[in-house]
């Protein structure tokens, strides 16, 4: 059963214009989320956290957003660049120093010239 | 950063083998995990250590092993590989410091005929 949901397989955005990334959970024990990107042949690389304790943490470009009541996060890249094509993964844990990791299946984001 | 090296980077071989796949990081990092992932799927734990002499089993249970006889090196092994191992292994490490992201190394592409 899946406790962390990537409900989006794959997004396409035009260069220039925000790119919104999806998540939901279903475990109300987690308490810390990442977003990681992953290019092909290469691994994950992190990309920015929030904890439970935060609605929003921003890190350049991109921007991180939870509502816990909903269970949802989101992720925007503003602007998008050709360079964020990659699959993102959202995940989470119950805490920040949990080493188990859970994470979503993933969403493809291709941004149009 | 985290330098993480994972050897091979693809392998093809038959039923019944034994295969060891490799995993070294530089940066002095205490854990170190091992994630199995099939195309468009979650990463899924399947071992992790603290340090010198500590496994762990995740939460994906995985008929490979592994051992932690050095910091820096943290090999999974498959007795018998079967075509069920088919699949990408990902190994990751993060320092024993709160919220420390865990690093990638790039993967190996194990493919059992």
């Amino acid at each position: 059963d899946q406790q962390v949901k990537q409900n989006s397989p794959s997004l396409s955005v035009q260069e220039g214009r925000i790119s919104i990334l999806n998540c939901d959970y279903t475990n109300s024990m987690f308490d810390y989320f990442l977003w990681y990107k992953k290019y092909p042949a290469e691994g994950p690389t992190f990309l920015i956290s929030i904890s439970s304790i935060k609605d929003k943490n921003e890190d350049g470009r991109f921007t991180v957003f939870l509502n816990k009541s909903a269970k949802h996060l989101s992720l925007h890249i503003v602007p998008s660049q050709p360079g964020d094509s990659a699959v993102y993964f959202c995940a989470a844990s119950a805490s920040f120093s949990d080493d188990k990791i859970i994470f979503g299946k993933g969403t493809r984001l291709h941004i149009l010239p | 950063e985290a330098d993480i090296y994972q050897t091979p980077r693809y392998l093809v071989i038959g039923t019944g083998k034994k295969i060891t796949l490799e995993c070294s990081q530089t940066m002095g990092h205490d854990k170190m995990y091992w994630y199995q992932q099939d195309p468009g799927m979650e990463l899924h734990l399947i071992h992790y250590s603290y340090g010198v002499n500590s496994t762990e089993k995740g939460d994906l249970s995985s008929e490979s092993t592994v051992s932690r006889i050095r910091t820096e090196h943290f090999p999974l092994t498959l007795e018998s590989a079967r075509p069920s191992h088919t699949s990408q292994y990902l190994c990751a490490s993060s320092e024993d410091l709160g919220d420390q992201p865990q690093h990638f190394g790039d993967g190996t592409r194990l493919s059992i005929l």
